[in-house]
């Protein structure tokens, strides 16, 4: 069974840092592109960023560019965003997903953006 | 960036009724857009890929069709269990973009 289990969220003051954590099972993670969706409260999903498989390409939405950065531990089987320079619009809760068609999604962790 | 322009924003409909829902991209994307469904405080769903192909665990009344810029999900004959804000998203080019959400409400 496919699980990807979120860790690291929390409440941060804008400007602030924060490291999510994503840990794989159930599949062969150095096989797959995996990446980060976010919810914001009371609107919808924004597509954050990927990690393609192999070639480690990588992606990012505009909205986080040059703050945000994605990397993979495949011993590790795990996942990491790090958020710099916090804002109160990255207030979501981030998924972490598997695959480049968002095929499995975790529970999610909640970030929050405030002072 | 591809906009994904999803419709309605909003639909209130009963058990058993038939509903359609809407998203055209901006360019052509080929058949690379996906359905979601997401319930309040869970994680979304894939219920189509492929633009019309019915993930495994999704009950066969929901369908998806269409090509290139207009895609249309249908709920065949709605159960309560499918009220809930459904999201279809492009990954035919970086950065992928979700359609705005249709919030299916009960009548």
């Amino acid at each position: 069974e496919v699980q990807l289990v979120e860790s690291g969220g929390g409440l941060v003051q804008p400007g602030g840092s924060l490291r999510l954590s994503c840990v794989a099972s159930g599949f062969t993670f150095s096989s797959y592109t995996m990446g980060w969706v976010r919810h914001i409260p009371g609107k919808g999903l924004e597509w954050v960023s990927c990690i393609i498989k192999g070639s480690n390409s990588i992606y990012y939405a505009d909205s986080v560019k040059g703050r945000f950065t994605i990397s993979r531990d495949n011993v590790k089987n795990s996942l990491y965003l790090q958020m710099n320079s916090l804002r109160d619009d990255d207030t979501a809760v981030y998924y972490c997903v598997r695959d480049q068609w968002l095929a499995y999604w975790g529970q999610g962790t909640l970030v929050a953006v405030s002072s | 960036d591809i906009q994904m322009t999803q419709s309605p924003s909003s639909l209130s409909a009963s058990v058993g009724d038939r509903v359609t829902i809407t998203c055209r991209a901006s360019q052509a994307i080929r058949n690379d857009l996906g359905w979601y469904q997401q319930k309040p405080g869970k994680a979304p769903k894939r219920l189509i890929y492929a633009a019309s192909s019915l993930q495994i665990e999704a009950p066969s009344r929901f369908s998806g069709s269409g090509s290139g810029t207009e895609f249309t999900l249908t709920i065949s004959s709605l159960q309560p269990e499918d009220f809930a804000t459904y999201y279809c998203l492009q990954h035919n080019t970086f950065p992928y973009t979700f359609g705005q959400g249709t919030k299916l409400e009960i009548k």
